[in-house]
Order: C-alpha cells, then structure tokens, then sequence
C-alpha cells in the first residue's frame, strides 16, 4: 500500500530563515511526488511536482528515491509563505488518484 | 474559465440525514476525485471517476456513501444516515487525463456539520 508522511504537523520559522517540510513515502513501484499547498482562505493548489524539476515561489524539492523523500526547501522563508503544505504522491499506470500526507502548517514570523 | 465549483458551500444537517453533495468539474476535465478534509486527518481519498466509471472507491469509507457522475461532467456525492464523525470538509478535485502533468484543480469545497 502507498503511504505519504509528514512528520510535522507544525513548522514555525523567521522571515529570511531557511525551511525544510519533510515528506517521506512508501511505494513499491515508481511514484510520481507532488507538492500542494492552501494558504488561508484559498483553494488548495500545486505547487511543484518532481518530475518537472522546478523551482516555483522559491521553493524547491528533490525526490531521493534511496531515502524515499521528497522534501520541500526555500532558503529564505517569506511572510508570504505561511499556509498548510502537502505532500503526495501518484502511484503508477492509469489511476490517477493522489495519496496526500496529513500536512505541514508553516508559519513565517516576521 | 471558471473553475472547479461545488454546493452548498456549507451544509449543517442532523445525525441520521442523507444529504447530497455537487461538483461541478472544469469543462473538458474527464477525470474527477472526491476528497475528504478533517482535522488531523489531511486529506483523504475517497473515490476517482474517469468519465462516468469510478475505477477507484477503495477510499469510501462505509456503505453510507456513495457517488456517481452524469454526462461525464457533475458528479454528486450522497452520504445517507450521517453519523457526527461525517463532519468535514469535503473537496472535489478535476484533471485532464494526461500522464505529464496530472495537476488537480479543487474547488473551494463544503463543510459539513452533522449535529
């Protein structure tokens, strides 16, 4: 069975500061990661997805497949950024459903 | 163009009610997915439509619910005799079929309260 983790359920950083929101899963096959977020108020949206190596709003993740993480990164946390992330995951062939992790809520203080 | 949009935007019913919940997906979108939202929960798959097949229900979570789509366009998610532990957020999400992007677009959703 696929499963998507997020050992966090809060991350508080400072404006400028870095972030990490870690992302773990577990698929036997070879998955497609994404991750999405929903800042207060919004619809939840796509923020990035592997396979398309991006960098959107600064933000950046690497899938490593040895250590089955998918983690998202920004050097310098904005104000801006503080909203509820998640990580998931699209297991392979013609289903495409997602299996989202529980969350990351990221405030940025200034 | 408009989005994904769903209704009611709120729903408050009392224990032991059916209610019914729409979606009304992005035009052209064949895929469509209904989401279940609750606190510490995150978001929970319940069930996938291609067209108007659901290849994937293993997300429902009892016999209460069920979900259908017409047309290959609205879908309506029906929860009969709803328990208090139904109460979430329920969000419906679109795609296009297409195996380089796969990008779901959600709609704003529908909180439900069961009293």
């Amino acid at each position: 069975a696929q499963r998507v983790t997020q050992p966090e359920k809060l991350l508080s950083v400072f404006k400028g500061a870095p972030v990490e929101l870690k992302c773990n899963y577990s698929y036997s096959g070879s998955p497609e990661l994404f991750w999405y977020v929903q800042y207060s108020r919004q619809r939840l949206q796509l923020l990035l997805r592997h396979i398309s190596r991006e960098s959107i709003k600064g933000f950046t993740a690497d899938l490593n497949k040895g250590e089955t993480s998918f983690h998202l990164k920004k050097p310098f946390a904005q104000e801006e950024d503080s909203a509820m992330y998640y990580c998931a995951l699209k297991s392979g062939g013609s289903n495409y459903k997602l299996t989202f992790g529980k969350g990351t809520l990221l405030t940025v203080n200034p | 163009g408009a989005g994904v949009s769903q209704s009611p935007s709120n729903k408050v019913t009392e224990k032991g009610k059916d209610v019914e919940l729409r979606c009304d997906p992005i035009s052209g979108h064949t895929a469509l997915y209904w989401y279940r939202q609750s606190l510490g929960q995150g978001l929970e798959f319940l069930i996938y439509f291609q067209g108007n097949s659901a290849p994937d229900k293993s997300g429902l979570p009892s016999d209460r619910f069920s979900a259908e789509r017409t047309g290959g366009s609205v879908s309506t998610l029906t929860i009969q005799r709803t328990q208090q532990e139904d109460s979430a957020v329920y969000l419906c999400a679109s795609s296009l079929v297409d195996l380089a992007t796969n990008e779901q677009f959600f709609g704003p959703g529908t909180r439900l309260t069961v009293l």
